[in-house]
Formats: structure tokens, sequence, C-alpha cells
């Protein structure tokens, strides 16, 4: 079974600062999702990264994708309380995805 | 209107009854999944279907079983509903070849 480590689990911070998730794998995926989540609704998709070392820029939310494609990171810049939410990380084999547990982010303004 | 929608929203079922999920889609997508969700678990894989006439079982399929009636219908039944099948029910389809998934509102289900 392929598992999906993601950290920190919850985050709790004040509107303006930054802050990295990180998801990490000892498996290799053809491809790695980020989803956002917010009560009450299904997860909907941020980005797909599919290549090794891959960097994705989606407004202040940067993707990487690990040289391995065994890990990947989501960092906000200047984080604001609509980014609150569960950001969740999926990766794909075998065109089934995999997901992570996720990380609770809460942004206090 | 949603593309992806699941009914119903909220069930509120007894243990030992059967209860049936249902799904339904206006993407076009082949293929189509059904996922639990509960807290400090995740998402994890119950069923999934790539077309009508497949049918796959996932991570957690035990206590689960599934009806694709049409490409764009994929119904989830619990036989015998159990107290720790109380979840977040979620619907989701991909486009045959990506697996970006587009997800439903979920159902939440409560088993007493």
């Amino acid at each position: 079974t392929q598992l999906l480590e993601q950290s920190p689990q919850f985050l709790s911070i004040q509107e303006g600062e930054n802050l990295t998730v990180y998801c990490n794998s000892s498996s290799v995926f053809s491809s790695l999702q980020w989803y956002r989540q917010e009560p009450g609704e299904g997860p909907v998709l941020l980005v797909t990264v599919v290549t090794g070392g891959e960097v994705k820029k989606l407004k202040r939310l940067t993707f990487q994708f690990g040289d391995a494609r065994k890990d990947s990171s989501l960092h906000i810049t200047a984080a604001q309380p609509g980014d609150t939410g569960l950001y969740l990380c999926a990766g794909e084999s075998n065109y089934k995805l995999t997901f992570g547990k996720g990380t609770l982010l809460t942004v206090n303004p | 209107d949603a593309d992806v929608t699941q009914t119903p929203r909220n069930r509120i079922t007894k243990t030992g009854k059967r209860i049936m999920l249902e799904c339904s889609q206006t993407k076009g997508h082949d293929r189509m999944y059904w996922y639990r969700q509960d807290p400090g678990l995740g998402l994890r894989l119950i069923y999934y279907s790539f077309d009508v006439k497949d049918i796959n079982k996932g991570e957690i399929s035990d206590g689960y079983s599934v009806s694709r009636q049409a490409q764009a219908k994929f119904s989830l039944s619990l036989e015998s509903a159990i107290p720790n099948q109380t979840a977040l029910y979620f619907c989701a389809t991909s486009v045959g070849g990506n697996t970006e998934a587009f997800f439903g509102q979920g159902t939440r289900l409560t088993v007493v």
C-alpha cells in the first residue's frame, strides 16, 4: 500500500504570514495533485505536477514536485483568511489516487 | 447546477439497514469513484469504475457494493449498515487517461 504523509496536520497562522505544507512518500508517483476542501464541500483541484523538480505557481501558492517524484510541497506567501481550508495532496499511480490525511489551515485576520 | 451530484446530502440510518447513496454526473467522464472521508484519516477509495462494464475494489471495499447503471450514474450500497460506516462519502469523476478528479458535495452518513 502506498502512503502519503502530510505535515503538519494542523496549522494556525496570522494573516500575512508565509507557510509550507509537506507531502512525503517512499513511493514514486506518476503525478501529484493538490486539492483544497472547504467545510461542507468536496475537494477542488488546485494543481497537478508531473515532472520531477517541477515548480508551478498559482497566484500566492507555489507547488513543487521532488526530483525523485516521491514528495511535494505547497508554499503560501502572505496568507489571507480566504486561504483557510483543508489542503490535501494525492499521488497518482495506475490511474488511481492515494490521498494524504490533509493539513487543516486556519488563517486568522 | 453541480456537475457531480450526490443524493442524499445527509442521512441517518439504523444499524442493520440497507442504504444506497447515489451519484450522477453531467461531465461526460467515463471514470467514477467512491471515497469515504474520516477525521484524521483522509480520503480512502472504496470502489472505482473505469467504464460501465468495469468495477474494481478499492482500499476499503468490505461492507460495500456498487452499481454502474450508466456512464453517468454510480451508486454505492451498504447492505447492512454498521456504526463504523458513519463517515462523509464522496463521489468523484475523471476523464480517461487523466486522474484529475472532480468531486461531488458529499453525503454525510450517520449509522446509529
